[in-house]
């Protein structure tokens, strides 16, 4: 079992729609979750990250955490065609780790 | 500001020969990481350092080995290429408290022929 899971996609929304993202651990002594963007051919960028269980909302975006489930989610409101990246979730063990799942491609429709 | 910066960012190579990547960070980060990425398989980390003098082994070191020379930067060599090393690979650097992100440099991609 991988450490990180991540359905691979590709995620297809229509622009306007909710893009849902998703993602599972299997270390439960984690205790850091990041949700990073990756254009084609370019570094991953951070854009959200939660520590405590429920939600965060950052503008368009909430990233929502349950520890019992290990289960770590993105929702992306009003989706844009600029939001047409890979995402990737990743999880920093007590070990000061940072392991990523594989990624999931979304692609927003004009 | 430059964050983390790699070098090169380009690279061939011939199966069996030698070569080191440089990654250096100006951000005070005790953490530094090597990932490497192939289609589908996202990020997978090679080696890390949670501190200057401790290196330890990710989820694919073989074939790999890194030096922590000092805080600022993190080495990674390889001894004898094979072609399943091309890739891309990033260097990425974070601070110890859990709460921090990791900063990527601009990746390496590396061809094996």
């Amino acid at each position: 079992q991988k450490e990180v899971e991540q359905n691979s996609g590709p995620l297809s929304v229509p622009e306007g729609a909710i893009a849902s993202l998703n993602c599972t651990y299997s270390d439960r002594g984690s205790q850091s979750f990041f949700w990073y963007r990756q254009y084609s051919g370019k570094s991953p960028e951070l854009i959200m990250s939660i520590y405590s269980n429920g939600d965060k909302e950052d503008g368009r975006f909430t990233a929502q955490l349950n520890k019992a489930s290990q289960y770590v989610s993105l929702l992306i409101r009003d989706s844009q065609p600029s939001d047409s990246a890979t995402y990737l979730c990743a999880v920093k063990t007590g070990g000061f780790k940072t392991i990523f799942g594989a990624g999931t491609r979304l692609f927003v429709k004009a | 500001n430059a964050g983390v910066t790699q070098t090169p960012k380009f690279q061939v190579l011939k199966t069996g020969q030698s070569m080191t990547l440089q990654c250096a960070q100006d951000m005070n980060h005790n953490s530094m990481y090597w990932y490497r990425q192939d289609p589908g398989m996202g990020l997978r980390l090679i080696y890390y350092s949670a501190s200057e003098g401790t290196t330890d082994k990710g989820e694919v070191p073989n074939g790999y080995n890194v030096s922590r020379l000092n805080k600022r930067e993190f080495s990674l060599r390889l001894e004898s290429a094979a072609p399943s090393q091309t890739s891309v690979y990033f260097c990425a650097s974070s601070g110890v408290n859990r709460n921090t992100e990791a900063f990527f440099g601009q990746g390496t991609r590396l061809t094996v022929v």
